[in-house]
């Protein structure tokens, strides 16, 4: 069945380092593929997306690459702040479902 | 734009007692509508989905159930609640009823179960 791999964290960074968030996937066809933010005591909220291989989505300075040769759509951002800090979900979504599939999350804490 | 509303935003219930949780969503027609609960420290288990007025997908056996008398309304509801329905329940929607594209997320409910 579909699934949705994500690095284990959590993940503490100092502020201006390097961020990446490991996500790996497995589906049928041709999914699209998304990254969440989750921040303390509020909803998800869509950060950036990609419907096809080789796209790459980015918002806010965090950019994922979708990449149907490995499977993966690793999430980046070149330096970090400590207003990042926030739980970050990789989802899926196969064609023809109705739901979308979720890691289990990766928790961000950048430390000034 | 579109708007989704959940509420209440905290509730604090005993063991045994009725929940109901409302969802509502503005400025689109037709969503799909999704419930969904986050344990402590956990991620996203979807409970609910729904693509249409009336009809509900249940993805978890469990006590709790949902409805959706209209189309952008989306109630999640027990009759006796347990200690381990303590939670974030998070509403969600799509834009296309039948076909899966990114969700939308409401500001969650924290239910307390004591």
């Amino acid at each position: 069945g579909d699934s949705v791999t994500q690095m284990e964290g959590p993940v503490t960074l100092s502020e201006e380092a390097f961020l990446t968030i490991n996500c790996t996937y497995t589906a049928t066809g041709y999914p699209s593929l998304f990254w969440y933010v989750q921040y303390p005591g509020e909803g998800l909220q869509l950060l950036l997306k990609a419907t096809k291989a080789d796209d790459k989505g980015s918002n806010k300075g965090f950019e994922a690459t979708y990449r149907k040769e490995t499977t993966s759509f690793h999430l980046e951002k070149g330096s970090v702040q400590v207003s990042d800090s926030a739980v970050y979900f990789c989802a899926l979504s196969s064609t023809g479902a109705n739901n979308l599939f979720f890691g289990t999350g990766t928790r961000l804490t950048v430390i000034p | 734009s579109q708007t989704i509303h959940q509420w209440p935003a905290t509730l604090v219930q005993p063991v045994g007692s009725p929940l109901s949780l409302e969802c509502t969503v503005e400025g689109t027609s037709n969503p799909n509508l999704y419930w969904y609960r986050q344990a402590a420290g956990r991620g996203l288990q979807l409970l609910f989905y729904s693509v249409g007025i009336g009809q509900i997908s249940s993805e978890v056996p469990q006590n709790l159930s949902a409805s959706r008398p209209q189309d952008r309304q989306f109630i999640l509801s027990s009759k006796k609640l347990l200690l381990s329905d303590s939670g974030f329940y998070l509403c969600a929607w799509s834009p296309l009823a039948g076909r899966s594209y990114e969700q939308y997320f409401g500001p969650g409910t924290r239910l307390t179960v004591t």
